[in-house]
């Protein structure tokens, strides 16, 4: 059973780099064939996507985040990465890591979230 | 990429049956059948309740099905009961190669 945790600091200054990893067990994230992805959700606000990664280190990213971003594979600990820089309030928000079942483009299963909250 | 469009809430009476539409374009719903449902109760993760359009992961009742005609999706629960209410979102595989949610859908069993 394939299982995912978010880790990662829950309060980050403005203007500083946001990074947050996701653990993975039950499914190795350097063998493919599915993808690794990050999802977002402000408070009372709907889902968004941020970007996903490949076994191979592919990536793709949101347009709207695109130049911040940079979502990165660690092979040796099972994990994946996310680092947004020059955050602002305005992404304040949920973190969810999930895995993306290649053939179906569906996300499953999510990991269970974590805050990230960006104030000085 | 703009959000799909869903209503912000519906609601039904126990044993009814509702619908909640998804609306996007010919670059995402419209493309392909890579259409999906998502329901999420407070503090909690997502869990996946239809993909490709309509069909069912393993342990999702049977009073959840999906749809799709055209660029516009749906989710329709029959026999609604207590434990349906929640958020529920839409998404949809991009012909960009990226993903767009729905802005999701409260549904109030009243």
């Amino acid at each position: 059973q394939v299982q995912l945790q978010e880790s990662g600091p829950g309060l980050v200054k403005p203007s500083q780099t946001l990074s947050l990893t996701c653990i993975v067990s039950g499914e190795s994230v350097s063998s493919g064939p599915n993808y690794w992805t990050w999802i977002r959700q402000p408070a009372g606000k709907g889902l968004e996507w941020i970007g996903r990664i490949y076994s191979t280190g592919s990536t793709r990213y949101n347009p709207s985040l695109r130049g911040r971003l940079t979502i990165s594979l660690d092979t040796s600990k099972n994990q994946f990465s996310l680092r947004l820089n020059s955050v602002t309030a305005a992404d304040t928000a949920v973190y969810h890591c999930a895995r993306v079942r290649y053939y179906e483009a569906t996300f499953d299963p999510w990991g269970q979230g974590t805050l990230v909250t960006v104030s000085s | 990429q703009s959000a799909l469009t869903q209503p912000a809430s519906v609601s039904g009476s126990p044993g009814q049956s509702i619908t909640i539409s998804c609306t996007g374009t010919g670059s995402d719903v419209g493309a392909h059948n890579f259409v999906s449902w998502y329901q999420q109760h407070p503090g909690k993760a997502p869990k996946l309740m239809i993909y490709d359009v309509n069909k069912r992961p393993s342990g999702v009742s049977s009073r959840f099905s999906g749809s799709k005609s055209g660029d516009t999706a749906s989710l329709t629960i029959s026999g609604l009961q207590a434990e349906d209410e929640g958020d529920y979102y839409c998404s949809s595989y991009t012909s960009s190669s990226t993903w767009v949610f729905g802005g999701g859908t409260y549904v109030t069993v009243l």
